[in-house]
C-alpha cells in the first residue's frame, strides 16, 4: 500500500525565515509525486509534478525536488501569504490508475 | 482561466437521504475524479472515471456511492442514503490526457446530521 508521510505537522517562520517541508514516501514504481497548496475551506491547488530522482521545480519562493524516497518543499524568504497547508501526494505507476495517495500535510505559519 | 467548479458549496441533509453532489471538470479533460478530506483528516481518493466508467474505486466506496457523467459538462457523485460518517468535503477533480495533474475543484461541505 502507497504510503505517505509530510514533516513536520506544523511549522511556524518568521517573515523572510526560509525552510524546508519533507515528504517521504513508499509506493510500487511512482509515477509522478505532486506538491498541492490548500487554503483552509479550500481545494488544494496545484504547484508541482515531479517525476524522476533529481529533478527540481521552482514558482516563485517554492522549489521542489525529489530522490527516491523522499521529496523536498523549500520556501525561500517566506511572506506571510505563504501561510498555507502544503499537501504532498503520489501516484503510482500503474497503467489504469491515476489515483493519488494524500499525506496529511505541513501547516505553514508565517508572521509578518 | 479554466477551472473546475462544485455546487452546492454546502450542503445539510438529514440521515439515510439521497444528496447529488455536482461539478463541472475542466472543458477539455477525459479523467474525472471525487476525494472527500473529514475535517482535520487526510485527503482520501473515492473513485475515478474515464470514458464513461469507473477506472478505479477505494474501499470506502461502496454500494451507497454512484457517479455519473449525465452530459458532455457535468460529473456527479450520489450518496443513495447518506450516514453521519459521510460528512466530509468533497472535491471533484479532473486531469486532461497528456498530463497527470490533477487540478481540484473548491469542494461541498456535506454535513449529515
Amino acid at each position: 500500500e502507497d504510503q505517505v508521510t509530510q514533516s513536520p505537522e506544523a511549522l511556524r517562520l518568521q517573515e523572510g525565515e526560509s525552510s524546508s517541508l519533507n515528504c517521504s514516501y513508499t509506493v510500487s514504481g511512482l509515477r509522478g509525486l505532486f506538491w498541492y497548496r490548500q487554503d483552509p475551506g479550500k481545494g488544494p491547488e496545484f504547484l508541482f509534478t515531479l517525476y524522476s530522482a533529481g529533478e527540481e521545480k521552482e514558482k516563485e519562493r517554492l522549489k521542489a525536488t525529489l530522490t527516491k524516497k523522499e521529496s523536498f518543499l523549500h520556501i525561500t524568504a517566506p511572506k506571510p501569504e505563504d501561510s498555507a497547508t502544503y499537501l504532498c501526494a503520489v501516484q503510482p505507476y500503474l497503467s489504469n490508475d491515476y489515483k493519488l495517495s494524500f499525506g496529511a500535510g505541513t501547516t505553514v505559519t508565517v508572521r509578518a | 482561466e479554466p477551472e473546475v467548479t462544485q455546487t452546492p458549496s454546502h450542503q445539510v441533509t438529514q440521515m439515510g437521504q439521497e444528496v447529488i453532489l455536482r461539478c463541472v471538470p475542466i472543458s477539455n479533460h477525459l479523467y474525472f475524479y471525487w476525494y472527500r478530506q473529514i475535517l482535520g483528516q487526510k485527503v482520501e481518493f473515492l473513485v475515478s472515471f474515464y470514458n464513461n466508467e469507473i477506472s478505479e474505486k477505494s474501499e470506502i466506496f461502496d454500494d451507497q456511492f454512484s457517479v455519473e457523467r449525465p452530459d458532455g459538462s457535468n460529473f456527479t457523485l450520489k450518496i443513495r442514503s447518506t450516514k453521519l460518517e459521510d460528512s466530509a468535503m468533497y472535491f471533484c477533480a479532473s486531469s486532461g490526457k497528456e498530463t497527470y495533474e490533477q487540478y481540484f475543484g473548491p469542494g461541498t461541505r456535506l454535513t449529515v446530521t
